[in-house]
């Protein structure tokens, strides 16, 4: 069964980049989409967009212009790039599978998480 | 702007009680996901579009509505129920609602 695992560094400073990526084990990332979500301490879900087997993305707006989705097939693994971080994107990230098939859109796998922390 | 509102945000209950959570979009839509998050863990999905249980969910979860209006239906609830929930919806983008915690009376 798939798995997914997201890794990178725990702690970034503010205005610098934060770079996570998710490896993908048990099936082809070839074949699906593939979305990033975060959750703030003590808040709820959101979206930060997916991105397609074939390297199309969607982004959240909120985010549009510091959030870049890229995937590398031959490693099996997507990432996440998110610029000019602030306190504001201390967050668990989570890395998932997500069908989507019009408007019929969700997240079926879902990686255990990782936490960043942005602090000077 | 497209808004998810779940209401309750708590609802208090003992095991084998039935939970009924609600979840209202602001613009028509009939492909709703539910996902079940419980402390420390990843969400992990129940139902989706509306009314279809993902592989491995217990037959007490059960989704409905269409339209703007949808329900998740806990019956008889289990000790490991507790936990926050949470509906899901692509308009444009994806958003999630604030989320229903099913707390232990």
């Amino acid at each position: 069964q798939v798995q997914l695992q997201e890794s990178g560094p725990g702690l970034v400073q503010p205005s610098e980049t934060l770079f996570l990526t998710c490896s993908v084990s048990g099936g082809s990332i070839g074949s699906d989409y593939w979305s990033w979500i975060r959750q703030p301490p003590g808040k709820g879900l959101e979206w930060i967009g997916f991105i397609s087997h074939s390297g199309g993305t969607t982004y959240n707006p909120s985010l549009l212009g510091r959030v870049t989705i890229s995937i590398d097939t031959s490693t099996n693994q997507f990432s996440l790039k998110l610029t000019s971080v602030t306190t504001a994107d201390t967050a668990v990230y989570y890395c998932a599978r997500t069908e989507l098939s019009g408007p019929l859109f969700y997240m079926d796998v879902w990686g255990r998480g990782t936490t960043v922390t942005v602090s000077s | 702007e497209f808004v998810l509102t779940q209401s309750p945000a708590t609802l208090s209950l003992s095991p084998g009680e039935t939970a009924t959570l609600s979840c209202r979009a602001s613009h028509v839509n009939n492909y709703v996901a539910w996902y079940q998050q419980k402390p420390g863990q990843a969400p992990r999905l129940l139902i989706y579009d509306a009314s279809n249980r993902a592989t491995g969910i217990p037959t007490r979860f059960s989704g409905s509505g269409s339209g703007t209006d949808f329900t998740l239906t806990i019956s008889s609830l289990e000790p490991e129920d507790f936990a926050v929930y949470y509906c899901h919806q692509r308009n444009n983008w994806p958003r999630f609602g604030g989320g229903t915690r099913v707390e232990i009376k």
